[in-house]
């Protein structure tokens, strides 16, 4: 089954920090590889999404991810944390029609 | 910007009634989709649509789910019989037919139980 799994649950950073959120995919072929940002009360954002072309992939707000085949990877990066990106980030993987969700990381900016 | 919008944002049941939740997908895109997040879990997929049908479901769309796009632009989910462990935050999402499109999320319906 395709499945994305994230380590971390929660993550904590100090403002200005590096933020970085795991997620590791199985699949046995590249997948097309999103991350969600939801706010409080609020649907879910794309940030950022691979579809085979560059493996940096630049998103909204200053975050990137690296797709790395070798280690079956897309972590999220963003240099400088700032209060607002404080939220819950989704990575989803989508095989066929489908999107397959991970558990979700929350995301705390701390002043 | 087209967005995904869905009402109501809120809505409160009884157990055993029944429940519409709509949604008005982005006005181009061909798949449709339902998902749902209970509170302080992952997001679930339940059933996508498309070409007026049914693409695919998942063991949670039991026969209590049904689905509909009763005009060109609404796309709904029903629950037939409300229980307690359906309160959760649906979201309906749309996106275009090519592969590597990503979906497009309404900003959800609070569905609770009570």
């Amino acid at each position: 089954a395709q499945s994305v799994t994230q380590l971390g649950s929660h993550v904590s950073v100090s403002e200005g920090a590096l933020v970085l959120l795991r997620c590791n995919y199985s699949s046995s072929v590249p997948p097309y590889l999103f991350w969600y940002v939801q706010y409080p009360n609020q649907g879910l954002q794309l940030l950022l999404k691979y579809t085979s072309a560059a493996t940096l992939v630049k998103g909204i707000n200053g975050f990137e991810a690296e797709f790395k085949k070798s280690e079956t990877s897309f972590h999220l990066t963003k240099p400088s944390a700032h209060m607002s990106d404080a939220a819950e980030y989704f990575c989803a993987v989508k095989r066929g029609n489908q999107f397959y969700f991970g558990t979700g990381t929350s995301l705390t900016v701390i002043p | 910007e087209p967005e995904v919008t869905q009402t109501p944002s809120h809505q409160v049941t009884q157990m055993g009634q029944e429940v519409i939740l709509r949604c008005v997908p982005i006005s181009n895109h061909l798949y449709f989709y339902w998902y749902r997040q209970i509170l302080g879990q992952k997001v679930e997929f339940l059933v996508s649509f498309y070409n007026n049908e049914i693409s695919e479901k998942s063991e949670i769309f039991d026969d209590q789910f049904s689905v509909e796009r009763p005009d060109g632009s609404n796309f709904t989910l029903k629950i037939r019989s409300t229980k307690l462990e359906d309160s959760a935050m649906y979201f309906c999402a749309s996106r275009l037919w090519t592969v590597d499109t990503e979906a497009f999320f309404g900003q959800g319906t609070r569905l609770t139980v009570v």
